[in-house]
C-alpha cells in the first residue's frame, strides 16, 4: 500500500507557464514533506520542503502548498523553464525520520 | 569533488554471482543510506547507518549486507544475485539521522542476467 502517491506519471507544460505537481498521502502522522528533482542518470536532488505546521513555503520560482485536512501537497513552479524538465519526487518523513517516497512525476517543459 | 559518489555506475552480471557497490560521501555527514529504485520507480529504503551503526534495516533479503568501514563509506555487498535484484541502487547521506534532507549519489544500475 502506497502511503505517498503521485497519481500523474507525467505532465507537459508550456515554457513560461505554471507547472503544478501533486502529491497525496495517507498517513496523518507524517510531519515533514520534501520535493526532490531528478535528471536522467543522476540521483535525486533536494528542491524544497515544508513542515506539517505550515501550509506554504516559497523559494524563488518554487512554492510548496500543504493541505493537511486533505492530506495533499502540491509543488508550483512559476515560470516554468526548460531546465525544469525532470522527474519530481514527493517524499514524506515518518516518526522514525524515514522518508517514504512517491513514484515520481515526469515534467516536460515545451518550448 | 562529487559530494556522494558510487562505483560502479553500471553493473551487469550473471545470476548467482556476488557483487559489491561502493559509496563514499565527502560532506562530513553522519548518516548514510541505501535505496533501491524498483521497476515501478519507487525509491525504497534498504539500510541506514549512523556513525557506522546500523539504524534502519528494512525487509531486505540477507543476501544483501551493508558494510560501513567509517562514517564516510557505506558499501553494499550482494550475494547470490537473482534476476529480481535488477534495479537502480542509490546511496545517500544526511547530516544526521534526524535530518530529512538527503544528498544522493548518481545511482548504480544493476542488471542481473
Amino acid at each position: 500500500d502506497q502511503q505517498v502517491k503521485q497519481n500523474s506519471p507525467s505532465l507537459s507544460v508550456q515554457e513560461g507557464r505554471i507547472s503544478i505537481l501533486n502529491c497525496d498521502y495517507t498517513n496523518s502522522m507524517f510531519d515533514y514533506f520534501l520535493w526532490y528533482k531528478k535528471y536522467p542518470a543522476e540521483g535525486p536532488t533536494f528542491l524544497i520542503s515544508i513542515s506539517s505546521i505550515k501550509d506554504k513555503n516559497e523559494d524563488g520560482r518554487f512554492t510548496v502548498f500543504l493541505n493537511k485536512s486533505a492530506k495533499h501537497l502540491s509543488l508550483h513552479i512559476v515560470p516554468s523553464q526548460p531546465g525544469d524538465s525532470a522527474v519530481y519526487f514527493c517524499a514524506a518523513q515518518d516518526s522514525n525520520y524515514q522518508l517514504i517516497w512517491g513514484a515520481g512525476t515526469k515534467l516536460i517543459i515545451k518550448p | 569533488d562529487t559530494a556522494v559518489s558510487q562505483t560502479p555506475k553500471y553493473l551487469v552480471t550473471q545470476m548467482g554471482n556476488d557483487k559489491s557497490i561502493k559509496c563514499e560521501q565527502n560532506l562530513g555527514h553522519d548518516t548514510m543510506y541505501w535505496y533501491k529504485q524498483d521497476s515501478k520507480k519507487f525509491l525504497k529504503i534498504m539500510f541506514s547507518y549512523n556513525n557506522k551503526e546500523l539504524i534502519i534495516n528494512e525487509t531486505v533479503p540477507n543476501r544483501f549486507s551493508p558494510k560501513s568501514p567509517d562514517k564516510a563509506h557505506l558499501n553494499l555487498h550482494i550475494n547470490s544475485l537473482e534476476l529480481g535484484d535488477s534495479a537502480v541502487y542509490f546511496c545517500a547521506s544526511s547530516q544526521g539521522a534526524n535530518y530529512n534532507e538527503q544528498f544522493f549519489g548518481p545511482g548504480t544500475r544493476l542488471t542481473v542476467l
